[in-house]
């Protein structure tokens, strides 16, 4: 069975940073794409950060560009999102997804983040 | 590329047919999928490629279209099936864009 759980979350302020991690099982993790995914409270669903299989391409949405950084370590079955310059727009629940072919076929439960003095 | 889901709100019985759309600002050829979302829950894959099920849905789930105009279709619906739908696009795939959702509830 596939399984991603996050953690990380919580209450930043402003300007301050957090560093989200998901742990992957039941999978190849090493062998597939994987994306972050964020909810704001009541909103919809936004596409926030994508990272290759091998971790040597990235990419990030506009709206987090400069200031979010993706990574994984195949060794340890983890991705992670290093959030810096954190802004009161930024909470949201936090979802590890894998990215199969640009589609999200499992997620994990979601982790929120709260940016708030 | 902006997707854009209507209605916003689907009032509909158990048994009865649901169709929603999803209409996007320029072609995504048939690179669109569905999810589902239940409060407090992480979405679901329900269809991708347009017209494909993901592992696991039931068969009363289907999707069609091409293009800018995409169709979900829930035959005859299900107590379980009340959720927020959202469409999701990867035509751009480093930009991939989700719908704002649609809600169906229930009558």
């Amino acid at each position: 069975e596939v399984l991603l759980v996050e953690s990380g979350g919580g209450l930043v302020q402003p300007g301050g940073s957090l560093r989200l991690s998901c742990a992957a099982s039941g999978f190849t993790f090493s062998s597939y794409e994987m994306s972050w995914v964020r909810q704001a409270p009541g909103k919809g669903l936004e596409w926030v950060s994508y990272i290759s299989d091998s971790g040597t391409f990235t990419y990030n949405a506009d709206s987090v560009k400069g200031r979010f950084t993706i990574s994984r370590d195949n060794a340890k079955n983890s991705l992670y999102l290093e959030m810096n310059s954190l802004r009161a727009e930024d909470t949201a629940v936090y979802y590890c997804a894998r990215d199969r072919l640009a589609y999200f076929d499992h997620w994990g439960q979601g982790i929120l983040v709260t940016v708030s003095s | 590329i902006v997707l854009t889901q209507s209605p916003a709100t689907l009032s509909l019985s158990p048994g009865e047919r649901a169709t929603l759309s999803c209409r996007a600002s320029q072609s995504v050829g048939n690179f669109l999928a569905w999810y589902q979302q239940k409060p407090g829950q992480a979405p679901r894959l329900l269809i991708y490629d347009a017209s494909n099920r993901a592992a696991g849905i039931p068969a009363r789930f289907s999707g069609s279209g091409s293009g800018t105009d995409f169709t979900l279709t829930i035959s005859s619906l299900e107590p379980e099936d009340f959720a927020v739908y959202y469409c999701q696009q990867r035509s751009d795939w480093l930009r991939k864009t989700f719908g704002q959702g649609t809600k169906v509830e229930i009558k």
